[in-house]
């Protein structure tokens, strides 16, 4: 059930280029989009979230963008920097029935920013 | 910075052993969540827990997975009896509300690697 998929196991991009991560849902009912960058042994780390009344969020050299009618989102990063060479993490926030949220993750795209 | 700590980064288990994994939320968080990562797969959902209770939990957290908010500041996970496809990393996640929006997120642990033989 790839309720949140992120198509691209890997990407490579010179440093000070624009890095482009994309992810794609099939839930029309996903209201909040998350993006965490992972390092090895360690947790994911929240990075930039959006929410679905909103087609773009930016922060610093960060910007997510949605596209609902097309279920996909995307998670830009100008200018790119070998120290952001990670593993990104899609994420959409599904309710319960119990209120609380989960999160769908998708598999993951692994950045590597070249100097 | 405040963070979700967790112990042991890795727990080696002989299969059919209970294992108890560690986490102390962000002291401020009242929702707590366990999620696990199977190597080579995603991150996976297992269990919401607020006010000393489930709040909700997916097919994988069937009857040999129990979590308990012993004191004021741990929340743990329990495997009852291990088996081989338990083996994961184990994440510990907390976050101010149940809801979504800014200040919401879900801020995570560094994980705990079990290893079941």
């Amino acid at each position: 059930d790839q309720q949140v998929k992120q198509n691209s196991p890997s990407l490579s991009v010179q440093e000070g280029r624009i890095s482009i991560l994309n992810c794609d849902y099939t839930n029309s009912m996903f209201d909040y989009f998350l993006w965490y960058k992972k390092y090895p042994a360690e947790g994911p780390t929240f990075l930039i979230s959006i929410s679905s009344i909103k087609d773009k969020n930016e922060d610093g050299r960060f910007t997510v963008f949605l596209n609902k009618s097309a279920k996909h989102l995307s998670l830009h990063i100008v200018p790119s920097q070998p120290g952001d060479s990670a593993v990104y993490f899609c994420a959409a926030s599904a309710g319960t029935t119990s209120g609380t949220y989960k999160y769908i993750f998708g598999t993951g795209t692994r950045l590597k920013v070249l100097a | 910075e405040p963070e979700v700590t967790q112990t042991p980064s890795h727990q080696v288990t002989q299969m059919g052993q209970e294992v108890i994994l560690r986490c102390v939320p962000i002291s401020n968080h009242l929702y707590f969540y366990w999620y696990r990562q199977i190597l080579g797969q995603k991150v996976e959902f297992l269990v919401s827990f607020y006010n000393n209770e489930i709040s909700e939990k997916s097919e994988i957290f069937d009857d040999q997975f129990s979590v308990e908010r012993p004191d004021g500041s741990n929340f743990t996970l329990k495997i009852r009896s291990t088996k081989l496809e338990d083996s994961a990393m184990y994440f510990c996640a907390s976050s101010p509300s149940p809801g979504t929006g800014v200040g919401n997120e879900q801020f995570f642990g560094p994980g705990t690697r079990l290893t079941v033989l």
